[in-house]
């Protein structure tokens, strides 16, 4: 079973505010990170998928980082808004003939504030 | 373009007794996904399917059945419910082109309870 680490668990900011929060994973065997952002009520939504190490992603406000020698990604939220509350996930897809599946971590809870 | 379309949305289950969950995609994609959503836990990879006549067990097999007999369909069986199998359900999509990365397209979630 592969090791997905997100940090913190949860993160109360306040509107306007800039956040970011942590994924870690195996630095060895690397094929792929994926970002997900999922809304209460509602499913994951993929935000980014990253395969190259230094890649950066930009969506908006938010973009991502990724560091896959030392198997580190950074999510970061430039002047949150409340409407950015979700919990983030990201997930780790191990190289292999036939490896699709995606091992996720369990989250980081975001919470803007207005 | 419905997505991932899963069935039912709610369902209680006495134990003992069996259930399938159900998942459709019209987006072509090639694999297929059923992944559980526990309190404190991450998701779960239970099964999953490269394609038509193609499945393989994930992290947490045990309970459960599928099959893959379109590329469309994706259904999971509950043989036997047991209160441990009270959970939140995900099926989730995408292609799985050699050298390609996709996000997964996720479904709406079944939450199932077993009394």
């Amino acid at each position: 079973i592969l090791n997905v680490e997100q940090s913190p668990q949860s993160l109360h900011v306040q509107e306007g505010d800039s956040t970011n929060f942590t994924c870690s994973f195996p630095s060895s065997n690397f094929y792929a990170l994926h970002w997900y952002r999922w809304e209460t009520a509602k499913s994951p939504e993929a935000l980014f998928v990253m395969t190259l190490n230094g890649d950066e992603k930009k969506k908006g406000r938010i973009s991502a980082t990724l560091n896959t020698k030392e198997g580190y990604s950074y999510l970061y939220i430039k002047g949150s808004q409340p409407e950015d509350s979700a919990t983030y996930l990201c997930a780790f897809r191990a190289a292999g003939a036939g490896s699709y599946q995606l091992t996720f971590g369990k989250g980081t809870k975001l919470s803007v504030i207005p | 373009n419905a997505g991932v379309t899963q069935t039912p949305k709610f369902q209680v289950l006495k134990t003992g007794q069996s259930m399938t969950l159900q998942c459709a995609q019209d987006m072509n994609h090639e694999y297929m996904s059923w992944y559980r959503q526990d309190p404190g836990m991450g998701l779960r990879l239970i099964h999953y399917s490269v394609g038509a006549g193609i499945t393989d067990q994930g992290e947490v097999p045990n309970g459960y059945n599928v099959s893959r007999s379109t590329t469309e369909d994706f259904p999971l069986r509950l043989l036997s419910a047991a209160p441990s199998q009270t959970s939140v359900y995900f099926c989730a999509s995408s292609y799985s082109r050699q050298g390609a990365n996709y996000g997964y397209t996720f479904g709406s979630g079944t939450r199932l309870t077993v009394v």
